[in-house]
């Protein structure tokens, strides 16, 4: 198993700001990915983070809006950029530890509330 | 496109089995259906996962019919810590990705 944590846990930003969410594993990983979880809803992927590589976005995320870093096999940053207040969510961090592994570990999440 | 349907709530009896059904009734040959929770203000938690055969672990049992088109999740003896969202998915055994839809949100009463 992997345990996950993320940084900050929540924060309050105001619209037109940027805020960078960090993702740390205890293990190396192959598979890492970063969600989105709007009030009252259920998840929505935003992208898988590749090391070494550009991250792959799901369609409606642009990498403008959401830029991803994935330096290395235990850590990811999610930047939100340029914040509106529709933005306000949970964003999750997720990893695997290989490629079409069954289970993914969560992290806590990150409560983000735009003003 | 949704590719499973579940009933948006359910109660259950604190003791009870608690018994969560899920349609996926265009499954693949080649998709597995896996289950996953999310208890209030935690990220979601893999519980089972199947093929076609019938799976028990510690946490719970897959039930998938024989023509894979729908599957239940057992909860043996359902307690308080089992009230959650319950998401049933399918994912291609080579996918990386879960898609996570509207799920279930079990109550479990005292």
């Amino acid at each position: 198993s992997a345990v996950i944590s993320q940084k900050p846990s929540r924060d309050i930003c105001q619209r037109g700001t940027s805020l960078t969410i960090q993702c740390q594993v205890d293990s190396q990983v192959t598979m890492m990915f970063w969600y989105r979880q709007q009030p009252g809803q259920s998840l929505t992927l935003i992208a898988t983070a590749n090391q070494g590589s550009e991250a792959t976005y799901e369609s409606g995320f642009v990498i403008d809006k959401f830029p991803i870093s994935r330096p290395n096999l235990t850590f990811s940053t999610l930047t939100v950029s340029n914040m509106s207040p529709e933005d306000s969510s949970i964003y999750l961090c997720s990893a695997a530890p290989g490629q079409g592994a069954h289970e993914q570990y969560f992290g806590p999440g990150t409560r983000l509330t735009v003003t | 496109d949704a590719k499973t349907t579940q009933p948006p709530s359910m109660d259950c009896a604190e003791g009870r089995a608690a018994n969560l059904p899920c349609n996926h009734s265009t499954i693949s040959g080649n998709e597995y259906v896996y289950w996953y929770r999310q208890i209030h203000s935690q990220g979601p938690q893999y519980i089972i996962h199947g093929l076609k055969n019938n799976e028990t672990n510690e946490m719970a049992s897959l039930i998938i019919t024989e023509d894979r088109k729908s599957s239940t999740l057992i909860l043996p003896h359902a307690t308080l810590r089992d009230t959650a969202v319950y998401y049933c998915i399918v994912r291609p055994y080579t996918g990386n990705q879960f898609y996570f839809g509207t799920g279930t949100s079990l109550t479990v009463i005292p």
